[in-house]
């Protein structure tokens, strides 16, 4: 069973408040990931960190930033939401070795309205 | 750059085999991952094959994996209304890179 913890899991908030997505996880992994999710199920990578104080841009440009404060925790903030931000957020983490398995959290529904 | 290319749909009996296909395109790809997302849920590691394997079996599962032509299958034996879910299919080269996902095969099992 993976620790990796998402909150909230849905939310629905109005265009142009201020937003933090918050994503934890237990096992002291390095790596963690945010994907945004398409309702047509496509995965996109929005932001990664290798570790405390290292975070990079993914594919998908996004108007979202991220902070890398300790290792357990990479949450994600939207400064002002807008309807086109309505999505699924997946949060995931993985070690910086091995066979570099990501495991997920349970996602956060956002809906903008 | 690299991509991963799998079919958006199967739909197939209860009882019967299921084979989820998928391609890549990066030659340095050291590992290759099945994921498995049911709904409402996130990703779960559903098994992975390293490049130098040509295949893998766990329990239902079968992993094939052909170098050669860059292709990668997932066979579900005895698939079950319960195998119903997206099934996604990555894979990592020899970078520190993350996953590169396809966009993911909805299974539909009928009964």
């Amino acid at each position: 069973e993976a620790d990796i913890y998402q909150t909230p899991r849905y939310l629905v908030i109005g265009t142009g408040k201020k937003i933090t997505l918050e994503c934890s996880q237990t096992m002291g992994h390095d790596k963690m990931y945010w994907y945004q999710q398409d309702p047509g199920m496509e995965l996109h990578l929005i932001h990664y960190s290798y570790g405390v104080n290292s975070t990079e841009k993914g594919d998908l440009s996004s108007e979202s930033t991220v902070s890398r404060i300790r290792t357990e925790h990479f949450p994600l903030t939207l400064e002002s939401a807008r309807p086109s931000h309505t999505s699924q957020y997946l949060c995931a983490s993985s070690e910086l070795e091995g066979l570099y398995e990501q495991y997920f959290g349970p996602g956060t529904r956002l809906t903008v309205t | 750059g690299e991509d991963v290319e799998q079919s958006l749909f199967l739909s197939v009996r209860e009882g019967d085999s299921s084979v989820i296909n998928c391609t890549y395109t990066d030659s340095s790809s050291t590992y290759l991952y099945w994921y498995k997302q049911e709904p409402g849920a996130g990703l779960q590691l559903l098994t992975y094959i390293f490049s130098n394997m040509d295949m893998k079996q766990d329990q239902r599962l079968t992993v094939l994996l052909n170098k050669k032509d860059k292709h990668l299958s997932l066979r579900i034996a005895d698939t079950q209304t319960g195998d119903s879910a997206i099934y996604f299919c990555a894979e990592r080269n020899s970078g520190n890179t993350p996953l590169v996902f396809g966009k993911g095969t909805r299974l539909s099992v009928i009964a």
